[in-house]
């Protein structure tokens, strides 16, 4: 069983909608969740990260965790073309250790 | 602020031959991470450096692989001899003792090996 798994998509939504994307983590001592938006031949770019269990809104994006379920997820609002990525979960169990990442999922925004 | 960077962008060697490559981390940043994505799977974590000091490298695959940070400043990273599985991007990040543990991420370098 993958540690982290993502649903690798892609995902398609048209524009001005809803995004959501899932996420599942088999290791119960995970602290820390971490969503990373990566573009094309890009780095990964952090868009949010949480720490505890509920929501937590920044924007257009928002993150909820459910620790008894082990699953985090990424809601996007509004979504725009530009939105259109690979969309990684990653999470640690110790602060400032190293991340797993799941496969990532892609996300595809039409006009 | 300069972000993460790496080089080279690409680097196309051939099985046997020996490549190097290069990260800088953001500066004051004491953490410093090596990552690498093999086609189709997941980003996995190659090893962490605390400063100069080896913290973590579990995940380094074998002995052909050989980090280090001399100084605590840049990193490099080194395969030799390389191998054909050893293919993919070879991601850095670095990150500070703030209180939230972001890890910032570099370019990549696309590593193929023939």
């Amino acid at each position: 069983q993958k540690e982290v798994e993502q649903n690798s998509g892609p995902l398609s939504v048209p524009e001005g909608a809803i995004a959501s994307l899932n996420c599942t983590y088999s290791d119960r001592v995970s602290q820390s969740f971490f969503w990373y938006r990566q573009y094309s031949g890009k780095s990964p770019e952090l868009i949010m990260s949480i720490y505890s269990n509920g929501d937590k809104e920044d924007g257009r994006f928002t993150a909820q965790l459910n620790k008894a379920s082990q699953y985090v997820s990424l809601l996007i609002r509004d979504s725009q073309p530009s939105d259109s990525a690979t969309y990684l979960c990653a999470v640690n169990e110790v602060a400032f250790q190293k991340l797993v990442f799941g496969t990532g999922t892609r996300l595809l925004v039409s006009p | 602020e300069a972000g993460v960077t790496q080089f080279p962008s690409h680097s196309v060697i051939e099985k046997g031959q020996t490549v190097t490559l290069r990260c800088d981390p953001i500066s004051g940043h004491d953490n410093l991470y090596w990552y690498r994505r093999v086609m189709g799977k997941e980003i996995k974590f190659l090893l962490h450096f605390v400063k100069e000091s080896k913290q973590d490298e579990s995940g380094m695959p074998n002995n052909r692989f050989l980090a280090e940070r001399t100084g605590g400043t840049y990193s490099t990273l080194k395969v030799q001899p390389a191998e054909l599985e050893d293919s993919g991007v070879y991601f850095c990040a670095s990150s500070d003792w703030t209180s939230t543990d972001t890890q910032y991420f570099g370019p990549g370098t696309r590593l193929t090996v023939l």
